[in-house]
């Protein structure tokens, strides 16, 4: 039981570059997330998912975009990415209801140059 | 709405106590709250509902007061394993319970 899987764990983009970064979880998990982490600070959420084909902006959307094709998968894209978007990025997912916990990935370090 | 957390460090000696609050300005549902040590992701500590229940996990327990949209962590007898950044993620509301916003952290720093 692998839990959630992100891909690449590092990865440095040029200015103006697209990507994906991937999310994957196989505990058949409906809520997913994708927060951002900054040097020192807190968490912030970008997109979230209920379910495949759902899909809402959280709290820094702009530059981001998400898809959700099936239960497994929540990839983030960044277009035309900025020296603003370099951060840690987490991929997360839970059964679903506020009592159940989030499970979290390792981890996105990406820096724009 | 992200929920604001206090202190934003502290720095303990093993075996004292301390607190982490975490506030909304928004009803609360639920409040979660994680550890994070440096460059790992954030792990689960606990889970509090609204009815102003207190939790414990070892020596770490937390309250919710719903009437004040405030929650407080309790770091009892702390150990070196403490260490790390503690973060508070609200949910608002039952009908929105998806969404779940988190705090700025609080550095936490045990030394022998």
């Amino acid at each position: 039981n692998a839990g959630v899987t992100q891909t690449p764990k590092f990865r440095i983009l040029k200015i103006g570059q697209s990507m994906t970064l991937q999310c994957t979880q196989d505990m058949n998990h409906n809520y997913m997330y994708w927060y951002r982490q900054d040097p020192g600070m807190g968490l912030k959420l970008i997109y979230y998912s209920v379910g495949a084909g759902i899909t809402d902006k959280g709290e820094v959307p702009n530059g981001y975009n998400v898809s959700r094709s099936t239960t497994e998968d929540f990839p983030l894209r960044l277009e035309l990415a900025a020296p603003s978007q370099t951060s840690v990025y987490f991929c997360a997912s839970r059964t679903g209801g506020s009592n159940e916990k989030l499970f979290f990935g390792s981890g996105t370090q990406l820096s724009v140059l | 709405q992200q929920p604001v957390q206090s202190p934003q460090a502290v720095i303990l000696r093993e075996g004292e106590d301390a607190v982490i609050n975490c506030s909304s300005s928004k009803a609360l549902y639920s409040v979660h709250w994680y550890r994070q040590k440096h460059g790992e992701a954030p792990v689960f500590l606990m889970i509090l509902l609204k009815g102003g229940e207190q939790k414990g996990h070892d020596k770490i327990s937390a309250s919710f007061n719903e009437k004040k949209q405030q929650s407080s962590l309790y770091l009892t007898a702390s150990q070196l394993s403490y260490s790390g950044t503690y973060f508070c993620g609200t949910a608002s509301s039952l009908s929105n319970d998806y969404k779940l916003s988190f705090g700025a952290g609080t550095t936490v720093t045990v030394r022998a």
